[in-house]
């Protein structure tokens, strides 16, 4: 079967790093995305890699091992907006998207 | 940037009745619409794939008669949940891809059931 693994929650304190990891399991590859998504609110797009390395973006930054199965979405100077749930999305062969259940993450002051 | 318009963004609705949920492509052709339910603290869960002039593809689990996909135009799909009961009651979302490389969501719908 098919299948992202990403961790239930993470905290952070403000202005620091956290990295949150997503593993994947799928029938076929076409990229791996990262959301953001605000309670009650509908997600938006952080970033997309289709080819192993890191993609920065600001603050963002997001990486890809495809050999691993293995992605990480690292937030720098953390604020207290960025307190939100992360998800992790692989588009598989059939071009269908497969996702994580999502990170919550909690950003303390 | 491409944006995806969803209405209604909230609904209160009586058992038994039917409930319309519109998304539009505002700035681009959305050939293909993803319509996605999501609970609670829980992962987006595909509903349905509808095709511009085609019939919706269901996901397995999902009945076709009960939410019922139309994708008359390039700009416009819809979904009715028809004879809404409690446990319909959910965040409904819609996404399509301009491109490759991004899925632009609507802005979501929560549907609360009475």
């Amino acid at each position: 079967g098919q299948n992202i693994d990403q961790p239930t929650e993470m905290t952070a304190t403000e202005g620091a790093i956290v990295q949150i990891n997503c593993t994947y399991q799928t029938s076929g590859f076409n990229g791996l995305f990262w959301y953001q998504q605000h309670a009650g609110e509908a997600p938006t797009f952080l970033s997309y890699n289709v080819l192993d390395g890191l993609e920065e973006k600001g603050r963002f930054s997001s990486f890809l091992s495809r050999s691993k199965g293995y992605s990480y979405l690292l937030l720098k100077e953390l604020q207290m907006k960025d307190s939100a749930s992360y998800l992790c999305a692989v588009r598989d062969s059939n071009y269908q998207l497969i996702w994580g259940a999502g990170t919550k993450l909690i950003i303390k002051p | 940037g491409a944006v995806v318009s969803q209405h209604p963004s909230r609904v209160i609705c009586k058992s038994g009745t039917s409930v319309k949920i519109e998304c539009r492509s505002l700035d681009f052709q959305a050939t293909t619409m993803f319509w996605y339910r999501q609970f609670p603290k829980k992962s987006l869960m595909l509903m349905a794939t509808s095709n511009e002039g085609s019939k919706a593809t269901y996901e397995q689990g999902v009945e076709k008669d009960k939410f019922l996909i139309n994708h008359a135009s390039l700009t416009l799909s819809t979904l009715t949940v028809t004879s809404a009961h409690p446990e319909d009651s959910s965040f409904y979302i819609c996404t399509s891809f301009l491109g490759n490389t991004e899925a632009f969501f609507g802005q979501g719908t929560r549907l609360t059931v009475v």
